[in-house]
């Protein structure tokens, strides 16, 4: 069947600039996950989605960031006035619940903000 | 919150057996992951463990020990494409059992 997808693969913005990011689980997965990946590091945890509601931000940086998932399956990350500092690799995963399992990871999308 | 140490870079030849340790620090531990990530691509789940032991599957293994806040991966007959980042991840209970990965460990396997 098909895996977790995102889109755009790559993205270029100029500082200032707003962008959203799409992520696209697996059919019936319920927990979706945000995360930023810089190189040389592991995933950094954004937020995560159990159904439609955020169950957890406390991994977004600032107000800048926010992310929604208003039917419970696809979920858009939103950058509001990007900063060169936000230029990572956003991964988004989804699994069919939370503790032991495993979470299927997108291809993530590559942002750089010039 | 979490502490996790990995070494940053091992290299191994094509055919050995090459051990990765992990080590963690935090209150309220409920398992760890380990997961494979090959230069610009998604990482892929390779194990969950929970409790100490053990736990084998095919040429990969996976080993905890919770009183000692330690793991390792090991990796049998390695292949050429093993080369990889090996991601540790751990969760905490009564939470959202969110992993936090470790910056994970860039295995290099040469002929």
């Amino acid at each position: 069947g098909a895996g977790v997808s995102q889109t755009p693969s790559n993205k270029v913005t100029e500082k200032g600039k707003y962008v959203e990011l799409r992520c696209d689980p697996i059919s019936g997965h319920t927990a979706l996950y945000w995360y930023r990946q810089s190189l040389g590091q592991g995933p950094e945890f954004l937020i995560y989605f159990q159904g439609t509601g955020a169950a957890d931000d406390s991994g977004l940086p600032n107000d800048r960031f926010f992310a929604v998932r208003p039917e419970g399956s696809v979920s858009t990350l939103k950058i509001q006035r990007t900063e060169r500092g936000d230029s990572a690799v956003y991964l988004c995963a989804s699994s069919a619940g939370t503790g032991r399992y495993e979470q299927y990871f997108g291809p993530g999308t590559r942002l750089t903000v010039t | 919150g979490q502490n996790i140490d990995q070494p940053t870079e091992m290299t191994a030849t094509e055919g050995a057996i090459v051990q990765i340790n992990c080590t963690y620090q935090t209150s309220g531990f409920n398992g760890l992951f380990w997961y494979q990530q090959h230069a610009g691509e998604a990482p892929t789940f390779l194990s969950y463990n929970v409790l100490d032991g053990l736990e084998e599957k095919g040429r990969f293994s996976s080993f905890l020990s919770r009183s000692k806040g330690y793991s390792y991966l090991l990796l049998k007959e390695l292949q050429m494409k093993d080369s990889a980042s090996y991601l540790c991840a751990v969760t905490v209970a009564g939470g959202s059992y969110i992993p936090t990965f470790g910056r994970g460990t860039s295995l290099i396997v040469h002929p």
